[in-house]
């Protein structure tokens, strides 16, 4: 089936610095991706759809401008936390749509954690 | 979008079957019925997907009732593995995996 590789697994990092978070469509092409994040014991939580060539479209309440999303290419689509809190601990994690958009597969995660 | 209710936990003995039920009365005709899970720290796994027929690949069967308002997942042999958070989503055919919501899920525990 198809792979959605996403790194890295884990990161820790100093409250106001930024972290680069990467997700990969390794067989398949994908115009578009999706960036959630989930706290502990709840349900996944969309942050905002990334488009290849063009803007982000963020859910209501996620801060663009502290959550950037690039998507220069068709099998790679980034997630910039600017800045980071401790508040953004958090679970990310990345999803595309396979060919023939039936199926959705979803990368591993990436666990943050601000001190 | 049509929501779904499901469980929030489940035990199942290793090695039995486990019958995972979820309710989706307000799905529409052309809606689709997916089953995810998630084991812990890690990103949901596709299980399996129907529409009305009944469907079974190699991890698992759905079974979906006549009148589309409910459905069943079933694992027919749990292992240990199995241990996870079950999700089942409906979603509108076509380009609405943005629209996808996950609810809470069901929290299966397979115990020796």
């Amino acid at each position: 089936g198809a792979v959605v590789s996403q790194h890295p697994s884990r990161v820790i990092c100093k409250s106001g610095t930024s972290v680069k978070i990467e997700c990969r469509s390794l067989d398949f092409q994908a115009t578009t991706m999706f960036w959630y994040r989930q706290f502990p014991k709840k349900s996944l939580m969309l942050m905002a759809t990334s488009n290849e060539g063009s803007k982000a479209t963020y859910e209501q309440g996620v801060e663009k401008d502290k959550f950037l999303i690039n998507h220069a290419s068709l099998t790679l689509s980034t997630l910039t936390v600017t800045s980071a809190h401790p508040e953004d601990s958090s679970f990310y994690i990345c999803s595309a749509s396979a060919p023939g958009g039936l199926k959705l597969f979803f990368g591993s995660g990436t666990q943050l954690s601000v001190l | 979008d049509a929501k779904t209710t499901q469980p929030p936990s489940m035990d199942c003995a290793e090695g039995r079957a486990a019958n995972l039920p979820c309710n989706h009365s307000t799905i529409s005709g052309n809606e689709y019925v997916y089953w995810y899970r998630q084991i812990h720290s890690q990103g949901p796994q596709y299980i399996i997907h129907g529409l009305k027929n009944n469907e079974t690949n190699e991890m698992a069967s759905l079974i979906i009732t006549e009148d589309r308002k409910s459905s069943t997942l079933i694992l027919p042999h749990a292992t240990l593995r199995d241990t996870a958070v079950y999700y089942c989503i409906v979603r509108p055919p076509g380009d609405s995996w943005g629209k996808l919501q996950f609810g809470a899920g069901t929290q299966v525990v397979v115990t020796p």
